[in-house]
Parts: structure tokens; C-alpha cells; sequence
């Protein structure tokens, strides 16, 4: 199966300053990796993702960076907005895994006025 | 945007009951998924289907059944509900394993 784990669980930041949110996975065969944002009583909604082809994407003011070697990727948002607070999931699949998303815990993130 | 509807929105059940949580989807997509939510954690797969009549084991099946009788359709029976399947369940569908899934707008179940 697949692992992942998510760092932080809390994140505040000062709004118009980057945030960060880490993840690691354990299956070196993982090569799929989306992002998920989550509104209080919503459901998750896609964002941005990754391929193990790539080591850098970025839509706007989100950034995934992907590093196979360490598995290990991230998201990093640009100039946040009290609008990007929510709860933020990685996720990794891999096809020996039949492709199956194996998620992270979340991050919360807050973005203070 | 794809659309993935889940009925009911909201369930309060009892230990031992029957329940039975069911997902449509109109995205003519071959994949669909359910997921439970615990409060304040991540997305766990529970069952999965990419085709008709077939059933696929997530990473937490027991307690749980799946049914796909037609490729928008897809059911999750709780035959013997239980206190520790009080959760947010959410539904997704998606054209192949590694697209993007279209969540439902999740069910809220309370196993008293």
C-alpha cells in the first residue's frame, strides 16, 4: 500500500505571505500526486497536481514541487488571501497500487487579514 | 463541472440498523469511489468501482458493501451500522484512476 504524511495540521499566516505544506509518501512506485482543497462543508476539490515527470508545476499562485528522491512534495501558496483558508489534502497513487489515491491528514490553513 | 449528487445529505441511525448511502453521477465517468471523512483527518477509500456490476475493496471495506448496478449508480450499504461508522461520507467519480475526482457534496452519518 501507500503512506502519506502530511505536515503541518495547522498553518496561520499573515495574508500576501507564502504558505507551505509538506508531504511525504513511502511506495517509490507512487507517480501521481494531487492537491485538494476542502471549504468548511464542502467537498474536496482538485486544484493542482503533479506526474513524476515533472519536478515544478504551477497554476497562478500554486507551486507543487516534487522531489522522487526523497519522496517528498509540497504546495506552496503565493500571496495568500483570507479567500485560500481551508483545508488543504495531498494525496499520492501509483499504478502498482491499481491507481488508487491514498490521502494526507490535511492541512488547515488560515489566512489572517 | 462534473456533477456528483449523494442522497441522503444527512442521516442519524441506529447501532445494528441497515443503511444505505447512494451516489449518482451524470459525467459519464467509468470510475466512481467512496470515501470516509472523520473529523479533522484525511480521505480514507472504502470501496471503488470502474465498471458496472463490479466491486473493488478500497483500504477500509469491512463493515461496508458496495454496489454498482449501472455505470451512474453506486451504492454503500452499511448492513450492521455501528458507533465507529459515524462519519462524512463522500463519494467521487472520475474517467480513469489517475484524473481528477469530482467529489459528491459528502453525507453526514450519525450511528447512535
Amino acid at each position: 500500500g501507500e503512506q502519506v504524511e502530511q505536515l503541518p495540521s495547522i498553518l496561520r499566516v499573515q495574508e500576501r505571505s507564502s504558505a507551505s505544506i509538506n508531504c511525504t509518501y513511502e511506495n517509490s512506485a507512487s507517480n501521481y500526486f494531487p492537491w485538494y482543497k476542502q471549504e468548511p462543508g464542502e467537498n474536496p476539490k482538485l486544484i493542482i497536481d503533479i506526474r513524476s515527470n515533472m519536478e515544478r508545476k504551477q497554476i497562478q499562485g500554486l507551486i507543487v514541487l516534487l522531489d522522487k528522491k526523497a519522496k517528498r512534495f509540497s504546495l506552496h501558496i503565493t500571496d495568500t488571501q483570507p479567500a485560500d483558508s481551508a483545508m488543504y489534502f495531498c494525496a499520492a497513487s501509483s499504478d502498482t497500487n491499481t491507481g488508487k489515491l491514498t490521502f494526507g491528514d490535511g492541512t488547515v490553513l488560515t489566512v489572517k487579514p | 463541472e462534473a456533477a456528483v449528487t449523494q442522497s441522503p445529505r444527512s442521516k442519524v441511525a441506529v447501532t445494528g440498523g441497515k443503511v444505505t448511502l447512494s451516489c449518482h453521477q451524470t459525467n459519464n465517468h467509468d470510475y466512481m469511489y467512496w470515501y470516509r471523512q472523520d473529523t479533522g483527518h484525511g480521505l480514507r477509500l472504502i470501496h471503488y468501482s470502474y465498471v458496472a456490476d463490479s466491486t473493488e475493496k478500497g483500504d477500509i471495506p469491512d463493515g461496508y458493501k458496495a454496489s454498482r448496478p449501472s455505470q451512474e449508480n453506486f451504492s454503500l450499504i452499511l448492513e450492521l451500522a455501528s458507533l465507529s461508522q459515524t462519519a462524512v461520507y463522500f463519494c467521487a467519480s472520475s474517467v480513469g484512476q489517475k484524473d481528477t475526482q469530482y467529489f459528491g457534496p459528502g453525507t453526514r452519518l450519525l450511528v447512535l
